[in-house]
């Protein structure tokens, strides 16, 4: 079965950069999309951006541009995210979700989520 | 980009329908037929509940449907049941290859 396993919580200084890992299995990892999602404490989802898995391409949202960095390791089954610059807004649950066909065309599972703290 | 438009909350007792909206731009709505919704219960990751504007994934009750009109695109809950209680979000593709979501509709059973 599908299975999307994230990396623990995170607490950070002002300033730092947090890396969240997303482990995938169950399924053919290089044919896949997968993006990251966020969602603040009691906020809405906020999208941040793709990487196609099989080719390594990115998209990132204009809202985190510069300040995040998406990757992946084939041989890991693994994509991580990376957010530098960080700030107290920057507290939330990151979601990694892996998306059925591409194009954002729903996104079928779902990993546990990792919450990052951000506080001085 | 800005997040899709959706009521903050709506209400409806067991065994009625609602619907909930989903007002976009022909930037992303409008321009593909690339629509989701999803539901979140509190403290859950989010669960997809329809793609593709109105298919509904193998496991989702047929209670759920979903449609579109122009740069809006609408959730139906038929039967509502207590367990239907939590946050709702839609999501579309645009046209610079991004994803947006709304801003979240809070539906609860009365």
């Amino acid at each position: 079965q599908v299975q999307l396993v994230q990396s623990g919580a995170e607490v950070k200084k002002p300033g730092a950069s947090v890396k969240v890992s997303c482990k995938a299995s169950g399924y053919t990892f290089i044919y896949s999309t997968m993006h990251w999602v966020r969602q603040a404490p009691g906020q809405r989802l906020e999208w941040m951006g793709w990487i196609n898995a099989g080719n390594g391409n990115t998209k990132y949202s204009q809202n985190f541009q510069g300040r995040v960095t998406i990757s992946r390791d084939t041989s890991a089954t693994t994509v991580y995210m990376e957010l530098s610059g960080l700030r107290s807004e920057d507290t939330a649950v990151y979601y990694c979700a892996k998306d059925r066909v591409g194009a954002g065309r729903g996104f079928d599972y779902w990993g546990q989520g990792t919450l990052v703290t951000v506080s001085s | 980009q800005s997040a899709l438009t959706q009521p903050a909350s709506v209400s409806g007792s067991p065994g009625q329908s609602i619907a909930i909206s989903c007002t976009g731009t022909s930037s992303d709505v409008g321009a593909y037929n690339y629509v989701s919704w999803y539901q979140q219960h509190p403290g859950k990751a989010p669960k997809l509940m329809i793609y593709e504007v109105s298919y509904r994934p193998s496991g989702v009750s047929n209670r759920f449907s979903g449609s579109k009109s122009g740069n809006t695109a609408s959730l139906t809950i038929s039967g509502l049941q207590a367990e239907d209680e939590a946050d709702y979000y839609c999501s579309s593709y645009t046209i610079s290859s991004t994803l947006v979501f709304g801003t979240g509709t809070k539906v609860t059973v009365l």
